[in-house]
């Protein structure tokens, strides 16, 4: 099945900066999707993207889908506390039978 | 609009038991899903329903039941409960209009001792 890569597991930045996550997939999909779970809760979406090369923010994030439609990136501008959390990638490619299809996440921390 | 509310947030379980988690959504979204969350395995598709009258297996449907009487309803059920069912359950919908953009409930966690 597809498969949606997102590494490194764990990232640890300094609170005020920039941070950049890649998914990568062998298949390509027509949408991408950015979602953060905040410890406790469930996954909310923060960006959503549906055209290669599309370039979306999103306050301090920005999200760009792959020209070959086969990854996308996240990046958080001037990181703050509150952007603890997991990060999940997720693709979609429409067709029968499809269903969303999540990377692993990337826990983030931020130091004070 | 609540969204998607999930019950319980938490549940203990002895092996073999058997229970229900509930989610219900007042959206009227078509398309609802149910997801089990493990450290490192990231989230993996239990089942889902495309609408009332209608479900299907995702990813790990073992050990898990569902059904869909109504389109607000879809209940997940653990008939014996197992230890490698310890798991952050969520349950998720969307219009399925093609915008595949899913709303998450805040999550049931199960333990089975």
């Amino acid at each position: 099945g597809q498969q949606l890569n997102q590494s490194p597991q764990s990232m640890f930045i300094q609170e005020g900066e920039d941070v950049s996550m890649n998914c990568t997939s062998s298949s390509i999909f027509n949408t991408w999707l950015w979602y953060k779970q905040d410890p406790g809760e469930g996954p909310v979406l923060l960006i959503a993207l549906y055209k290669a090369g599309e370039l979306t923010s999103n306050g301090r994030l920005t999200a760009q889908f792959g020209i070959t439609r086969k990854d996308s990136f996240l990046n958080i501008s001037a990181s703050i506390p509150s952007d603890v959390g997991i990060y999940f990638c997720a693709g979609f490619y429409t067709g029968a039978n499809s269903k969303l299809t999540f990377g692993k996440g990337i826990t983030l921390s931020v130091r004070p | 609009n609540a969204g998607v509310t999930q019950t319980p947030k938490f549940q203990v379980l002895k092996t073999g038991q058997s229970m229900t988690l509930q989610c219900a959504q007042d959206m009227n979204h078509e398309y609802m899903s149910w997801y089990r969350q493990d450290p490192g395995m990231g989230l993996r598709l239990i089942h889902y329903s495309v609408g009332a009258g209608i479900t299907d297996q995702g990813e790990v449907p073992n050990g898990y039941n569902v059904s869909r009487s109504t389109t607000e309803d879809f209940p997940l059920r653990l008939l014996s409960a197992a230890p490698s069912q310890t798991s952050v359950y969520f349950c998720a919908s969307n219009t399925g209009s093609g915008a595949n953009v899913l709303t998450f409930g805040a999550g049931s966690r199960l333990t089975v001792l």
